[in-house]
């Protein structure tokens, strides 16, 4: 089945406790992503990557990162979480690559909660 | 700067009836509009799209109208089924960047 795997799903940490988020997708997307989802901010995006050792900011990278050794991987690492990065975390992947153009229809993982103490 | 707007929270229609959900875009670079439903627990899942060179796709008992001069596109759902009731994001990005930038979503409550 194509999917994107989150994992942990849920997770209760403590400020300053490095976390990281595994992201897995098993399609060969080039591209992949992610979002928070925050009460009345909607998704906004963290990091992407184009491929395969590039990555960028996304509009709140603050306090995240990642990396992109693998085509299929993406984790996203919070060195010193704090209590503002509680939240619904997304990963996601598509398929187009760099430069092409076209309607980017993203896959969704089912979510990973992360609660910040 | 929002450059995707979903200014209407929530939306509650009776079983059967339209539900129209709108979106209001600033982006004039945007060339593809998305929309994505969202059940709790669960991410985000495609719906339907539309590029900026059209003014309305058709799926089934979905449908998104785009009106580039007003910078604003609307989802119809009809009928509306109970099962629709969920968050409704509004996605654009353009067809030189990839990037997907949502607007804040509506939730949708379709009465049985």
């Amino acid at each position: 089945e194509a999917q994107v795997t989150q994992n942990p799903r849920y997770l209760i940490t403590v400020t300053g406790k490095k976390l990281t988020v595994t992201c897995s997708q098993n399609m060969n997307h080039e591209y992949m992503s992610w979002y928070r989802q925050d009460p009345g901010l909607g998704l906004r995006q963290i990091y992407y990557s184009m491929n395969v050792e590039v990555t960028d900011k996304g509009d709140v990278p603050e306090g995240y990162k990642v990396s992109r050794k693998e085509k299929r991987n993406f984790p996203l690492i919070l060195e010193s979480p704090s209590p503002n990065q509680t939240s619904l975390y997304f990963c996601a992947s598509s398929s187009p690559g760099p430069g092409s153009s076209g309607a980017n229809v993203l896959t969704f993982g089912a979510g990973s909660r992360l609660t910040v103490l | 700067d929002q450059q995707v707007k979903q200014n209407s929270p929530s939306l509650s229609v009776q079983e059967g009836r339209i539900s129209i959900l709108n979106c209001d875009y600033t982006n004039s670079m945007f060339d593809y509009f998305l929309w994505y439903k969202k059940y709790p627990a669960e991410g985000p899942t495609f719906l339907i799209s539309i590029s900026s060179i059209k003014d309305k796709n058709e799926d089934g008992r979905f449908t998104v109208f785009l009106n580039k001069s007003a910078k604003h596109l609307s989802l119809h759902i009809v009928p509306s089924q109970p099962g629709d009731s969920a968050v409704y994001f509004c996605a654009a990005n353009t067809g030189a960047n990839s990037k997907l930038t949502f607007g804040k979503g509506i939730t949708l409550s379709v009465r049985p």
